[in-house]
């Protein structure tokens, strides 16, 4: 059973950048895996941010960036808002199975 | 509007199943994937399985696959999940999400409000 490995805090200053990392206990992110990234508030179901690694959805504010870093799969946020502060989780899917990441605590202060 | 709306917060006790349901609206149900991911309390996401309602054709996670049934009613739009032998650990907000049957790029775009299981005895 593959366990997907992210930061379990990190902390930013607004209008700071920040980068979220995710990685399989498997090894490295390759090409087959999908990557997705999605944000969570308390008590909310959780919200699609970036998917197929770096693709963004219509609703995904352009600070937010994916990419693979370092054999890692990396969700940058560049100009940091304060609305920013949440749980951020990643995905890994292949071969029709999916793993979540344990998510990151962003704190925005 | 593009939504999927779930059915209501359940109680059972250990041992008993728990059904939950899944209503799409706002786009067509047999394009997409269903997909069910629970989240105990205070803790992360756990994807548990996925359905295409077109060819019946589904995946369970590790963990889930002696437990998990998942059906459809395609006339309605709505997909479920049946979850048996419960124990306290099951008590979680269980989650449905779509996926887009023709990339199946796991995109989760719409999520479902979500359903609390509470398991106690």
């Amino acid at each position: 059973q593959t366990v997907v490995t992210q930061e379990p805090s990190l902390t930013v200053s607004p209008g700071g950048t920040v980068t979220l990392t995710c990685a399989p206990s498997t090894g490295v992110v390759t090409s087959r895996y999908y990557v997705d990234w999605f944000q969570q508030e308390p008590g909310q179901a959780p919200r699609a941010l970036i998917y197929n690694t770096n693709k963004k959805h219509s609703w995904t504010p352009a600070r937010f960036s994916g990419s693979l870093l370092g054999g890692k799969a990396a969700l940058t946020l560049s100009g940091v808002q304060p609305e920013d502060e949440a749980e951020y989780y990643c995905l890994l899917s292949s071969g029709g199975a999916g793993v979540f990441g344990g998510g990151t605590k962003l704190t925005v202060l | 509007q593009v939504q999927l709306v779930q059915s209501g917060a359940e109680v059972r006790k250990p041992g008993a199943s728990v059904k939950v349901s899944c209503k799409a609206s706002g786009f067509i149900f047999t394009d997409y994937y269903l997909h069910w991911v629970r989240q105990a309390p205070g803790q992360g996401l756990e994807w548990m399985a996925w359905i295409n309602p077109n060819t019946g054709d589904s995946r369970c996670a590790h963990q889930f696959q002696d437990r998990v049934t998942m059906t459809w009613d395609t006339s309605i739009g709505t997909a479920y999940v049946e979850l048996n032998s419960l124990t306290s650990d099951d008590t979680a907000v269980y989650y449905c999400t779509r996926d887009d049957i023709y990339t199946h790029t796991w995109e989760f775009d719409q999520w479902g409000q979500g359903t609390l299981v509470t398991v106690s005895s």
